[in-house]
């Protein structure tokens, strides 16, 4: 059965300070996306950066960067110069292994940014 | 450019009362999801379409309906409210390749009491 694990219900770093936000993952498939959503406490939820599988390079998009292990199938997201405005709720994504062609979200990780 | 437009953002219903969440995108995309949010978890698939005249249950689809008759609308229906579908629920769509990202209404709360 296809599972997305967020093992820190909750995290906080100090404001410029790094966090690692951990997921790992498990699918049949070989190749596929995976991707970081971020949810402030406004609901919408934002898309933060996403990873393809058979890329060896890892994503990065600004301050956010990605640490893909696929054989461990895990999936970290790094948040660098930590902001005021980074304090939501992470979801780590990937498609399901069926042909709804949508997203199967983990629980989540909220972080708090301490100033 | 409104995107993808849910309404109501909050609403009360009485056990077994009926209500219609609407979902409406202006950006042509193919398929259109209704995901629910409980408290402190992750996003579930209650239905999805592939498109007009097209649509199929996801991970927890009892108690509701749904119907997908134009590119831009996908109403959800919850027939006879229970507390257990008190959540937030969450309209996104996208164009259909696996890569894209979901574009995501702004939720609506919805209380069942």
């Amino acid at each position: 059965a296809q599972t997305v694990t967020q093992s820190q219900p909750e995290m906080s770093v100090q404001e410029a300070e790094t966090v690692t936000l951990s997921c790992t993952y498990d699918t049949s498939e070989s190749d596929y996306y995976l991707f970081w959503y971020k949810q402030p406490p406004s609901r919408q939820m934002i898309l933060v950066i996403r990873q393809e599988a058979y890329k060896q390079q890892n994503a990065t998009e600004n301050r956010f960067s990605v640490n893909f292990q696929k054989a461990a199938k895990s999936f970290s997201l790094k948040i660098s110069d930590s902001q005021l405005g980074d304090a939501a709720m992470y979801f780590c994504a990937i498609p399901p292994e069926s042909g709804a062609n949508n997203l199967f979200f983990g629980t989540g990780t909220r972080l708090t940014v301490i100033p | 450019n409104a995107g993808v437009t849910q309404t109501p953002k909050f609403r009360i219903l009485k056990i077994g009362q009926s209500m219609t969440l609407q979902c409406a995108q202006d950006m042509n995309h193919n398929y259109m999801y209704w995901y629910r949010q409980d408290p402190g978890m992750g996003l579930k698939l209650i239905y999805y379409s592939v498109g007009a005249g097209i649509t199929d249950k996801g991970e927890v689809p009892n108690g509701y309906n749904v119907s997908r008759s134009t590119t831009e609308d996908f109403p959800l229906r919850l027939e006879l409210a229970a507390p257990s579908q008190t959540s937030v629920y969450f309209c996104a769509t996208k164009q259909g390749a696996t890569n894209e990202k979901l574009f995501f209404g702004s939720g609506t709360q919805l209380s069942v009491l």
